[in-house]
């Protein structure tokens, strides 16, 4: 069984266009996570979720929206996509927001063009 | 702010030992990680460090320096599949995330 599984695993899109990534956890973990990486291997936080609630939102642009419709999921919206966005995004989840180990997906890989 | 620094790349072979070494500047501590990702592939858990000391786990070992602000992971018998980026990541202030280094790129050769 797949612990933290991410879809789709690739995403090729236009500049412009809007698309979503969907992340899920049959842990039962709490908190959940968005990572960006890009080009150069660099792993960044993007936001972090609580049972459904944000707790951590970094300096991304507006145009990430992420959604969380119960503990298990946490979706990832892109609007108005930008060749800059393209990247891996990995989805995790730990036990609670205080930081225990994280368990990672997949990763997204999309390529904007 | 936080600020994390590791090697970006480094070469060892077969059967050898390398020390992967980081150093980290952050607000406060709360606990330092280490993690392994292959090419293509999600990262996954090594190590936790929260107390100074070393801890063993198998052929691979976390060092911590508080004072210091200094962590290595050390890798014993070293094989082809070790080949791959480790990263080092400190919790920030909050405790409520991961802060990473930029990676390790360690390659084994035979």
């Amino acid at each position: 069984d797949t612990a933290v599984s991410q879809t789709p695993k690739y995403l090729v899109t236009q500049m412009g266009n809007d698309k979503s990534i969907k992340c899920e956890q049959n842990l039962g973990h709490d908190t959940m996570y968005w990572y960006k990486q890009d080009s150069k291997k660099f792993l960044k936080i993007m936001f972090s979720y609580n049972n459904k609630e944000l707790i951590i939102n970094e300096t991304v642009p507006n145009r990430f929206s992420p959604k969380s419709p119960d503990k298990a999921h946490l979706n990832l919206h892109i609007n108005s996509l930008e060749l800059g966005d393209s990247a891996v995004y990995f989805c995790a989840s730990s036990p609670s927001r205080f930081q225990e180990t994280q368990y990672f997906g997949p990763g997204t890989r999309l390529l904007v063009l | 702010g936080q600020n994390i620094d590791q090697p970006t790349e480094m070469t060892a072979t077969e059967g050898a030992i390398v020390q992967i070494n980081c150093t980290y500047q952050t607000s406060g501590f709360n606990g330092l990680f280490w993690y392994q990702q292959h090419a293509g592939e999600a990262p996954t858990f090594l190590s936790y460090n929260v107390l100074d000391g070393l801890e063993e786990k198998g052929r691979f070992s976390s060092f911590l320096s508080r004072s210091k602000g200094y962590s290595y992971l050390l890798l014993k018998e070293l094989q082809m599949k070790d080949s791959a980026s480790y990263l080092c990541a400190a919790l920030n202030q909050a405790g409520t995330a991961l802060i990473f280094g930029k990676g390790t790129t360690l390659s084994v050769s035979s």
